[in-house]
């Protein structure tokens, strides 16, 4: 299986630039998801990386790197709704093919005016 | 947009009652997931669905669970005899391929309070 890390809680202010980042330590890594989830609300589908690198998404980009086992999802310009909680996924191929990710358990952001 | 419609949106069962929360996938999609998630923790998952028949389940999907999609369009997901610990958020999932590399469309959930 996979170990997930991500922060608890983290806090910033609206306009300004932050950084989730995930950890996680896999034997057949496949891919890595970022979601988002506002309180009572369903994930939705935020970025995806598979190979090492930035991509970017508007106000949002995500990096991986394999070698190291890590990701930050990065968030600019924040608007008060930006605060929600940030889940990080991972998929392992080593447990005989999945293509089902595990989830984290997510970092509550909060957006202060 | 297209979405992934769950019904209800709240159920309260007692425990032991059998319960069924259904969805609707989107439409061109072929792979179906439902997950939980315990209030407060991570999203779990429970199952995956293809072809009409489960091509993956976790250690949660034990006996009591059961999966079916009856016809072309709704997917659902049986507890046989909740229990207290059944208690969650359940989230249906779709996605167009099985690599879902642009990640899974997920419904707005059923919130299950089993009491």
């Amino acid at each position: 299986g996979q170990n997930i890390d991500q922060p608890t809680e983290m806090t910033a202010t609206e306009g300004a630039i932050v950084q989730i980042n995930c950890t996680y330590q896999t034997s057949g890594f496949n891919g890595l998801f970022w979601y988002q989830q506002h309180a009572g609300e369903a994930p939705t589908f935020l970025s995806y990386n598979v190979l090492d690198g930035l991509e970017e998404k508007g106000r949002f980009s995500s990096f991986l790197s394999r070698s190291k086992g890590y990701s930050y999802l990065l968030l600019k310009e924040l608007q008060m709704k930006d605060s929600a909680s940030y889940l990080c996924a991972v998929r392992d191929r080593s447990s005989g093919g999945s293509y089902i990710p595990t989830f984290g358990r997510g970092t509550s952001l909060i957006v202060h005016p | 947009e297209p979405e992934v419609t769950q019904t209800p949106s709240h159920q309260v069962t007692q425990m032991g009652q059998e319960v069924i929360l259904r969805c609707v996938p989107i439409s061109n999609h072929l792979y179906f997931y439902w997950y939980r998630q315990i209030l407060g923790q991570k999203v779990e998952f429970l199952v995956s669905f293809y072809n009409n028949e489960i091509s993956e389940k976790s250690e949660i999907f034990d006996d009591q669970f059961s999966v079916e999609r009856p016809d072309g369009s709704n997917f659902t997901l049986k507890i046989r005899s909740t229990k207290l610990e059944d208690s969650a958020m359940y989230f249906c999932a779709s996605s167009e391929i099985g690599q879902a590399t642009y990640g899974y469309t997920f419904g707005s959930g059923t919130r299950l309070t089993v009491v």
